[in-house]
């Protein structure tokens, strides 16, 4: 079956900085590319970042870009959010998904989340 | 980066058919994926590719695109289908899953 699990949100002062894991198992975590996407209190879903199955190719969206780094460790089957400079802006679910690759791609599985609040 | 629309809210009666769409440029290249989303739960899958339903979800999801839309389609709606439905595409360089639709509303009446 296959799982992720977020961990590492919480309540962080505007400027702080934050890091999100995602626990990944029941499927060969090194084959698969993985997304960040966040959801803002009463909102829709916002994708954040995208990196690649080796973690060779890495993307973000504008609101974040200079200020979170994606990441992962293959052999710990884990996928990291190193946040840094956050705004209240930032205060959402994050989620940890697993994309299919393919033409159009999609998402196949999500973590169930993990809030983080930006606020002093 | 490109946008994805979507009506903000629908209904339909019970039983019912309810069509649900998505409009953007990368539609004309991409095939949108369909995820359903119920309060305090997180986003599930419900249509991906040409018109293709992950295990689990019922035959009355399906799924079409033509030009710049895209449209998810529940024939007979049940009282459980009442959630959020989100579309998300590749986003016009095709780099990466990047663009998500607003969300829609479904109301089951």
């Amino acid at each position: 079956e296959v799982q992720l699990v977020e961990s590492g949100g919480g309540l962080v002062q505007p400027g702080g900085s934050l890091r999100l894991s995602c626990a990944a198992s029941g499927f060969t975590f090194s084959s698969y590319e993985m997304n960040w996407v966040r959801q803002a209190p009463g909102k829709g879903l916002e994708w954040v970042s995208y990196i690649s199955s080796s973690g060779s190719t890495i993307y973000y969206a504008d609101s974040v870009k200079g200020r979170f780094t994606i990441s992962r460790d293959n052999a710990k089957n884990s996928l990291y959010l190193q946040m840094n400079s956050l705004r209240a802006e930032d205060t959402a679910v994050y989620y940890c998904a697993r994309e299919q690759r393919g033409y159009s791609g999609y998402i196949d599985y999500w973590g169930q989340g993990t809030l983080v609040t930006v606020s002093s | 980066s490109s946008e994805l629309t979507q009506d903000p809210a629908v209904s339909v009666a019970l039983g019912q058919t309810v069509r649900i769409t998505c409009q953007g440029d990368s539609l004309r290249s991409y095939y949108a994926s369909w995820y359903q989303q119920k309060p305090g739960q997180a986003p599930v899958l419900v249509i991906y590719g040409k018109n293709n339903r992950p295990s689990g979800i019922p035959d009355r999801f399906s799924g079409s695109s033509s030009g710049n839309t895209a449209s998810l389609t529940i024939t007979g709606a049940q009282a459980e289908d009442e959630a959020d439905y989100y579309c998300n595409s590749r986003d016009s360089s095709g780099n990466h899953l990047g663009v998500f639709g607003g969300g829609t509303k479904l109301t089951v009446l």
